[in-house]
């Protein structure tokens, strides 16, 4: 297992357009999350998953915004009718169940999304 | 609320100098975990160093230790014989929820940018 993989690496389009990114984790990892990074900033937590069920979800995730996780596998965020503020780098990460150095997050290399 | 705090923006230091990266945080649980991720100009979080609350000893991985003020709230990363390739953003984050809770995210600092300088 080469670590998490994201999909696409960038991603540009025009505002109201809807978009989609893929997330596979380390495949024994039970846990998933989104963050947001905008330029400068550290991430900001959107989603997580444990298992196939979204446990919690962040104010900064509007109803334009849906997250899934079939089968506890793979998961996907979209974002419906963009808009230029949703530009910045959608980073997924997913780790081990448990306490200590467990918990650590591995990520993955992120999408870069740029609405124009 | 839980809230992670790095006042340095940015610092330079000489290769094969140490380094301290500060890093205060505000939590009312008495359960949390402590990490710092380094991210470099290519863009991936790589992980370097995890100190859990009740851990009584500070948290060393190689050239990196973590010292940690638990009464101050305070968990600054320390490099020692800083490399050229240390260069890159340096963020510490915070576990916060209980064990079992709904809520296993962790939340991060807006992150210090260290130069090494030949």
């Amino acid at each position: 297992d080469t670590g998490v993989s994201q999909d696409p690496r960038h991603k540009i389009t025009k505002r109201g357009q809807n978009v989609t990114f893929r997330c596979d984790p380390i495949s024994e990892h039970n846990r998933l999350y989104w963050y947001r990074q905008t330029l400068g900033q550290g991430p900001e937590f959107l989603t997580y998953f444990q298992n196939e069920a979204q446990l919690e979800k962040s104010r900064l995730l509007s109803d334009r915004f849906s997250a899934e996780r079939p089968k506890g596998s793979f998961s996907t965020l979209e974002i419906q009718r963009t808009e230029q503020g949703d530009s910045a780098m959608y980073l997924c990460a997913s780790s081990l169940d448990g306490r200590g150095t467990n918990e650590k997050l591995f990520f993955g290399s992120g999408t870069q999304l740029s609405v124009l | 609320a839980q809230k992670i705090t790095q006042t340095q923006p940015g610092m330079f230091v000489q290769e094969k100098e140490a380094v301290t990266l500060d890093c205060t945080y505000d939590t009312s649980d008495q359960s949390y975990g402590l990490f710092w991720y380094k991210q470099p100009s290519s863009g991936e979080m790589i992980f370097l160093i995890y100190q859990g609350s009740y851990d009584e000893q500070n948290a060393t991985e190689g050239r990196y230790s973590l010292n940690f003020q638990k009464a101050r709230k305070s968990a600054n990363l320390v490099i020692s014989a800083s490399q050229l390739g240390d260069s890159a953003m340096y963020f510490c984050a915070m576990r916060e929820g209980r064990y079992g809770g709904a809520t296993n995210k962790l939340i991060f600092g807006t992150g210090t940018l260290l130069a090494v300088q030949p």
